[in-house]
């Protein structure tokens, strides 16, 4: 069984502030996806990530795809209290369109 | 705009019951999917359908079954709920599946229910 293990499971920070959050796994991933998701609302895709080593940027939030296609990492730099959510990273094993999640990451960025 | 759309949003039940969560999507997707939501366990895949008229088990099917009635609608049912099945469930869709891989899933708001 495929897993995606997120690290920090909790994190309360103060706006502005950076930080960063993991996602790692011991199989090799075709891609990986990472949603946001909002209290009382179904997760919303953020970004896709697909080849090793690659790099998306979304404002102030940035992906990463580990060489190895077995880890990635999301950094927000200047945190806001519109971030606060939960972040959920989803790995795709060859052209299925099936998904693993992980096991999430709960942000709350106080004003 | 609805996108994908799921009834009820709330559901208390007791054990033994039966019940059917719908789902319906309005953006011609093939692919559609079916999850559980646990504290501290992500979300997890209970069926998925490929295609219309195809429907296959994910990682948790047991106690569920499902039925894809057509290109926009899934439905997922519990037989005979237990309390273990207390959770929020979400429904997805997707582009198709195969060489178009890595196509983003689109979520309902989820169903929350309560076995007691």
């Amino acid at each position: 069984t495929q897993l995606l293990e997120q690290s920090p499971q909790f994190l309360s920070i103060q706006e502005g502030e950076n930080l960063t959050v993991y996602c790692n796994s011991s199989s090799v991933f075709s891609s990986l996806q990472w949603y946001r998701q909002e209290p009382g609302e179904g997760p919303v895709l953020l970004v896709t990530v697909v080849t090793g080593g690659e790099v998306k940027k979304l404002k102030r939030l940035t992906f990463q795809f580990g060489d190895a296609r077995k880890d990635s990492s999301l950094h927000i730099t200047a945190a806001q209290p519109g971030d606060t959510g939960l972040y959920l990273c989803a790995g795709e094993a060859g052209a299925t369109n099936k998904l693993i999640f992980g096991t999430g990451t709960l942000l709350a960025v106080q004003p | 705009n609805a996108g994908v759309t799921q009834t009820p949003k709330f559901q208390v039940l007791k054990t033994g019951q039966s019940m059917t969560l719908q789902c319906a999507q309005d953006m011609n997707h093939n692919s559609m999917y079916w999850y559980r939501q646990d504290p501290g366990m992500g979300l997890r895949l209970i069926y998925y359908s490929a295609s219309e008229g195809t429907t296959d088990k994910g990682e948790v099917p047991n106690g569920y079954n499902v039925s894809r009635l057509n290109k926009r609608e899934f439905s997922l049912r519990l037989e005979s709920a237990a309390p273990s099945q207390t959770s929020v469930y979400f429904c997805a869709s997707s582009e198709e599946t195969g060489i178009l891989g890595n196509q983003p899933q689109h979520f309902g708001d989820g169903t929350r229910l309560s076995i007691l």
